[in-house]
Parts: structure tokens; C-alpha cells; sequence
């Protein structure tokens, strides 16, 4: 069975450009969460999907904004970037999100 | 915010004892419990999920839920090199669905 898949791995963006992440969950699984983690703060919760119905939204300003799609893939966009959007950037997949989670790979985004 | 506390560490266990992980969580109403293991460099990996007061055991994994004093904990028995990593405790809420995560107890397992 398929993992969490994240594309792209690595990201280098300047400052005030956008970007888009992608995340292809577990077959099967309608819950995707996306998380920040940071060095000095840690994993933080972006927002979660189920059923293309964003549930729950953590407190990052309005420039981090996601979506999902009827498959269940989901994507985050950050635009306007800025050097402390640097980051790794997780996303997880459950069948619920309220059971076991599990992470794709990451992707680390650079921004200069 | 609902806070999910863990000890910094570092940790540090000789190869072959018990390493205990310990972590407290501030909403009452939490359902649900996890502990992921991360490598540096690498995503979170779930090693272990409880729901119920008590232990639950796996493989050299014990996690021990008490929900009246607000605490879960991991014991890895045997503990080896290769355990030595970040693990993270994270909470599902009771009016959420997204995981709290705690900043992550760093082990050293020394040979």
C-alpha cells in the first residue's frame, strides 16, 4: 500500500512570490492535515481537509490557504512568501482525522 | 490554545534500558494519543496510538495513558543506538481533528 506522497521535495522561492504544495494521501484514507515544523517552534497545524471540507484551520495568517480535491489529494498555497515561511512543510493523511495519522516526506521550502 | 508539554531532554540511556517519555496535556477532553518517533532530516513515523486508560503494548513500545492526572508516556525496553531520535507526543483535542503537537523529547541511546 501506497504512503503519503509530497511533491515537490525541495523548494527555493524568492520573497514575495507563491507556491503551491501538493499531497497525495493513502488510498482510502478522506482526512488530510497539513503541518509547519520549524526548528524554534516545533510542529504547528495549517488547516484540515475531509471529504474536500475544510474542518479545522490553525492560526496562520490568511497568505497559507489549501484546498482538496474529490480523490482526496490536497494542496497548500502560500503566497506573498517571506524568509520566515522557511520551513518544513508535512502533510498527513488519516481515514478519519480523528484516528492514526501518518506523514508524507515533506517538503522543504527555501525562501530567499 | 491547548498545550501539549514534553521535557526538551536531551535524554540520554545506555544501550539495553528502559528509556521513559514522558508528556502532559492541558484539555481534559482529549481523546486521542500519539507518539511518533523523528529521525533528523526525516517526517514523523507513528509508533504508537492510544485511546483507553492503561498500557498498551508493542513490540518493545509501551505507552500508558492517564487521563485523570493528564499524562502519557513511552517506555521502549531494550533500547538501542538506532532508538536514538525526537519523539514527538501529539493530542487530538476533543473539539478538533487536527493533531497538538508537543516540541519533542530528544533520546540518545550510547553504546
Amino acid at each position: 500500500k501506497a504512503g503519503v506522497t509530497q511533491t515537490p521535495r525541495y523548494l527555493i522561492k524568492t520573497r514575495g512570490q507563491q507556491v503551491t504544495l501538493s499531497c497525495s494521501p493513502i488510498s482510502g484514507h478522506r482526512s488530510v492535515s497539513w503541518y509547519q515544523q520549524t526548528p524554534g517552534q516545533g510542529l504547528q497545524f495549517l488547516f484540515e481537509y475531509f471529504s474536500e471540507t475544510q474542518r479545522n484551520k490553525g492560526n496562520f495568517p490568511g497568505r497559507f490557504s489549501g484546498r482538496q480535491f474529490s480523490n482526496s489529494r490536497s494542496e497548500m498555497n502560500v503566497s506573498t512568501l517571506e524568509l520566515g515561511d522557511s520551513a518544513l512543510y508535512l502533510c498527513a493523511s488519516s481515514l478519519a482525522g480523528v484516528t492514526e495519522a501518518f506523514f508524507g516526506q515533506g517538503t522543504r521550502l527555501t525562501v530567499v | 490554545q491547548k498545550e501539549v508539554e514534553q521535557n526538551s531532554g536531551p535524554l540520554s540511556v545506555p544501550e539495553g534500558a528502559i528509556a521513559s517519555l514522558n508528556c502532559t496535556y492541558s484539555d481534559r477532553g482529549s481523546q486521542s494519543f500519539f507518539w511518533y518517533r523523528q529521525y533528523s532530516g526525516k517526517s514523523p513515523e507513528l509508533i504508537m496510538f492510544i485511546y483507553s486508560n492503561g498500557d498498551k503494548e508493542d513490540g518493545s513500545f509501551t505507552a500508558q495513558l492517564n487521563k485523570a492526572s493528564q499524562y502519557v508516556s513511552l517506555l521502549i525496553r531494550d533500547s538501542q543506538p538506532s532508538d536514538s531520535a525526537t519523539y514527538l507526543c501529539a493530542v487530538i483535542p476533543n473539539s478538533g481533528y487536527a493533531l497538538n503537537f508537543g516540541k519533542g523529547t530528544s533520546l540518545l541511546v550510547t553504546p
